[in-house]
């Protein structure tokens, strides 16, 4: 059974770096056909996606967060994470990673992880 | 970009209705679309890709239609467990998602 677990720190300051790392467990982050993304939801607001970056290690960004975002990938560790630079209160969300099958769709989310950004 | 619409943005309906969303999309994305349907607090879960294809588990009074630019889901015989938000996702021009669909309890 695949399972993805978000992590990393519930609150950021003003003009500081987001960091989360998406665990993954039951597949391969290789694995061919693969897609690993971000996505987040504002508080009461609709699903926006972040990122995605391919089993082969393309990267695709939402082009309004584009000059933001930075994905990696940690095939060691099978793992993949997001860095988005100067947040603001705009970026206060839950966040979840997900993974995409080729042509299936997010077939697999994580439990999300709420990320406020606060001085 | 690919901007996605979804309407309507919220609908009430009772148990046992059938239920139609739509999503258009602002230039063709062919058959690469997908819905979710997501319940408070909780992630989103995939019920449909390629437009029609059932995601394994998901039953049988959800469907989906729909090409190019225009598609619909379709909720019949809907279930007190069906109130949710839902939203569609193209996935032909890298991901966008629709403004979701919230399905509310008449």
């Amino acid at each position: 059974q695949v399972q993805l677990q978000e992590s990393g720190p519930g609150l950021v300051k003003p003009s500081e770096t987001l960091s989360l790392t998406c665990t993954v467990s039951g597949d391969s982050i290789s694995s061919s056909d693969n897609y690993w993304g971000w996505i987040r939801q504002p508080p009461g607001k609709g699903l926006e996606w972040i990122g995605t970056i391919s089993y082969s290690g393309t990267l695709y960004y939402n082009p309004s967060l584009k000059s933001r975002v930075i994905l990696s990938v940690d095939t060691s560790d099978n793992k993949f994470s997001l860095r988005l630079t100067s947040v603001t209160a705009a970026d206060t969300a839950m966040y979840f990673c997900g993974r995409h099958r080729f042509g299936v769709g997010l077939g697999v989310w994580g439990q999300g992880t709420t990320v406020t950004v606060s001085s | 970009d690919v901007q996605m619409t979804q309407s309507p943005s919220t609908l009430s309906a009772s148990v046992g209705d059938r239920v139609t969303i739509t999503c258009r999309a602002s230039q063709s994305i062919s058959n690469w679309l997908a819905w979710y349907q997501q319940k408070p607090r909780k992630a989103p879960k995939l019920l449909i890709y390629k437009v029609s294809s059932l995601e394994s588990g998901v039953p049988s009074r959800f469907s989906g239609s729909g090409s190019g630019t225009e598609f619909t889901l379709t909720i019949n015989n809907l279930q007190p467990e069906d109130f949710a938000t839902y939203y569609c996702q193209q996935y032909s021009h890298t991901w966008t998602f629709g403004q979701g669909t919230k399905v509310e309890n008449k």
